[in-house]
């Protein structure tokens, strides 16, 4: 099992929609969780992070995190086909003490015009 | 700069040969990471340093791979005697404090291929 699960993809959704990206975990240790948007050829782009249980906004991204499940998502409402990316779910690793990021494979994201 | 630079952008090298790549972190970034991105996949992380501490070195692949930040600012991933698989993108995070908790930010990364 992989410390960091996501599902590939790609998600495609028309513009408009809400687009909901999936992350789980395994290190129930873990303290900290980020989403990151990279664009093919950039470099992760940090959106949300969220530290406790329950929604964190932040304009059209919302944040959710549910500790007990070891799971974390993001909405993307009303999508834009400048949201077509790659979505990396990246967890603080729980026992260590040096916050390095334990990242998912990443998740594509279409968003169709 | 206002971000993480990173250089070279493009790197090729062939195997066997010895290649340096650096990291300027955002000015005050007392911690900084450096990752490893193949194609397809997220990034692995590869080693830590706080100021010009490497605390943790634990992903670094092979006694090949090297990292220094001699006086807490700018850090050099040394690779020696490259091989194939060592073809990807290095990428070079940097935050404000450590450890955990803190939001790293990115560079554009140094693309290695080896011939």
């Amino acid at each position: 099992q992989k410390e960091v699960e996501q599902n590939s993809g790609p998600l495609s959704v028309p513009e408009g929609a809400i687009a909901s990206l999936n992350c789980t975990y395994s290190d129930r240790g873990s303290q900290s969780f980020f989403w990151y948007r990279q664009y093919s050829g950039k470099s992760p782009e940090l959106i949300m992070s969220i530290y406790s249980n329950g929604d964190k906004e932040d304009g059209r991204f919302t944040a959710q995190l549910n500790k007990a499940s070891q799971y974390v998502s993001l909405l993307i409402r009303d999508s834009q086909p400048s949201d077509s990316a790659t979505y990396l779910c990246a967890v603080g690793h729980g026992s260590s003490n040096t916050g390095k990021l334990i990242f998912g494979q990443g998740t594509t994201l279409q968003v169709k015009p | 700069g206002a971000g993480v630079s990173q250089s070279p952008r493009y790197k090729v090298a062939k195997r066997g040969q010895d290649v340096a790549l650096r990291c300027d972190p955002i000015s005050g970034h007392v911690s900084l990471f450096w990752y490893q991105q193949a194609l397809g996949q997220g990034p692995e992380f590869l080693t830590y340093f706080q100021n010009e501490a490497q605390l943790d070195k634990s992903g670094l692949p092979s006694d090949r791979f090297f990292a220094e930040r001699p006086e807490g600012s700018v850090s050099t991933l040394k690779i020696q005697r490259t091989q194939q698989e060592d073809s990807a993108v290095y990428l070079c995070a940097s935050s404000l404090v450590g450890p955990n908790n803190q939001p790293q930010h990115f560079g554009d990364g140094t693309r290695l291929s080896i011939l």
